[in-house]
This record gives C-alpha cells, structure tokens and sequence, in this order.
C-alpha cells in the first residue's frame, strides 16, 4: 500500500486552517492510519491513531478523519510552533508504510 | 516520563557492521513491542524492523532482511539493531520507538535518533 500526501507544501499564516491529505492506493483500515509531526532536528511526534484519536497531550486543534483510501488531517488555527512536515502511516500484513510527507510553512 | 535513548551510530565503511541500541525507561519495557525506523533526506520515513513485547516474533522491512537483526534484552530494557553488510543507501538516522499494537499499530513514542553514516 502506498500512501500519497498532498500538497507537499502549504504555504499558510498563523491562526488560518490547514487542511493535509493522506490518500491510500487501496482501501486500508481506518485504525491502522495514523499522523505524525515532526519539527526541525526533532524526532516524529504521534498526532492521531486510529484516523481520528488524538494522543496523550495533543492539543484539540488537531483533527484526524477519514476511510477507505482518503484521510484528512486538519488544523484549525495554526500556532508558530505548528508549522513542521506531517507525515501519514499505514500498518498492514506486518508492515509500516509512511507517506512522503506534507511540509506546513510560513507565507 | 517515557524515555528512549539510542546510541552506537557512526561512520562504518560500506559491508562494514554497527550494533544501535535503545535504552528505554519510564514504562514497563517488557510489556510493549518496540521498532526501528529510519530517515534520510531523500526518502523520509522508512520502518526497519520491529519486534513484540518477548522477542518471540519479529519483523523487517524488505530493504533490510537477511541483513540487520533486532533483538531486545527485557532485564536491561534495551533493544538493540544489529545491522551487517552496510551499503551506502543504509545511511540514515534511526529511530527507536515504542510501538502500541492490537486494535491499533502505531509509534506513540520516539527517541532522539542515532545517526549512521555508510562511506569509504
């Protein structure tokens, strides 16, 4: 399976909305689907599980939704620290897949 | 507080071997599974490897099978990456990470990275 985010770049300013895609090649379970974010020179940081769970500590601007082979994670109002590169993954047949990633940076 | 700290990166010539490990604390090591994924400017995030709680099952990714072995030491909470036959395409940072499995699959927390570097 493989997983295709767009755009690969957002161009947005603080306090707008951002909305990033995740579209599968193929139908994948919604509780496998999972989003991640990561700032410059820092490790990944788990966003959502299960599609639209958000983890331990991660502020309610942060949204995840979708099924089948479309997933969309959505940012209401952007804060500074937000902007960093998003990345979507998959877990299928004992196999992690990440998509390329979506960068969200300042315009 | 979950703590994962890798270490053991470097620069190895290529076919050359490097053992990573992760040393974990803040959460009962022995009852999580636990895997390896790594990043490279060019590709972004690629899983290598993972393993459950007891070390009774394991997982690679194509790449890198038959060449790196994941392990764990349950009475040290450390997991180890034994990688063998390095290539240059091997160079990237890794990244330990606890893995949460079940009704879900996914990596809810990461260490810092170790950085690995393959050239002559």
């Amino acid at each position: 399976i493989v997983l295709t985010q767009s755009p690969g770049t957002l161009s947005l300013s603080p306090g707008e909305r951002a909305v990033l895609s995740c579209r599968a090649s193929q139908s994948v379970n919604s509780m496998f689907l999972a989003w991640y974010q990561q700032r410059p020179g820092q490790a990944p940081r788990l966003l959502i599980y299960s599609a639209s769970s958000r983890a331990t500590g991660i502020p309610d601007r942060f949204s995840g939704s979708g099924s089948g082979t479309d997933f969309t994670l959505t940012i209401s109002r952007l804060e500074p620290e937000d902007f960093a590169v998003y990345y979507c993954q998959h877990y299928a047949s004992s196999s992690w897949t990440f998509g390329q990633g979506t960068k969200v940076e300042i315009k | 507080e979950v703590q994962l700290v890798e270490s053991g990166g470097g620069l190895v010539q290529p076919g050359g071997s490097l053992r990573l490990s992760c040393a974990a604390s803040g959460f009962t090591f022995n009852t999580f599974a636990m895997s390896w994924v790594r990043q490279t400017p060019g590709k972004g995030l690629e899983w290598v490897s993972a393993m459950n709680f007891d070390g009774g099952n394991t997982y690679y990714a194509g790449s890198v099978k038959g060449r790196f072995t994941i392990s764990r030491d349950n009475s040290k909470n450390t997991l180890y990456l034994q990688m063998n036959s390095l290539r240059a395409e091997d160079a990237a940072i890794y990244y330990c990470a606890r893995l949460r499995v079940g009704a879900t699959a996914h990596f809810d927390y990461w260490g810092q990275g170790s950085l690995v570097t393959v050239s002559s």
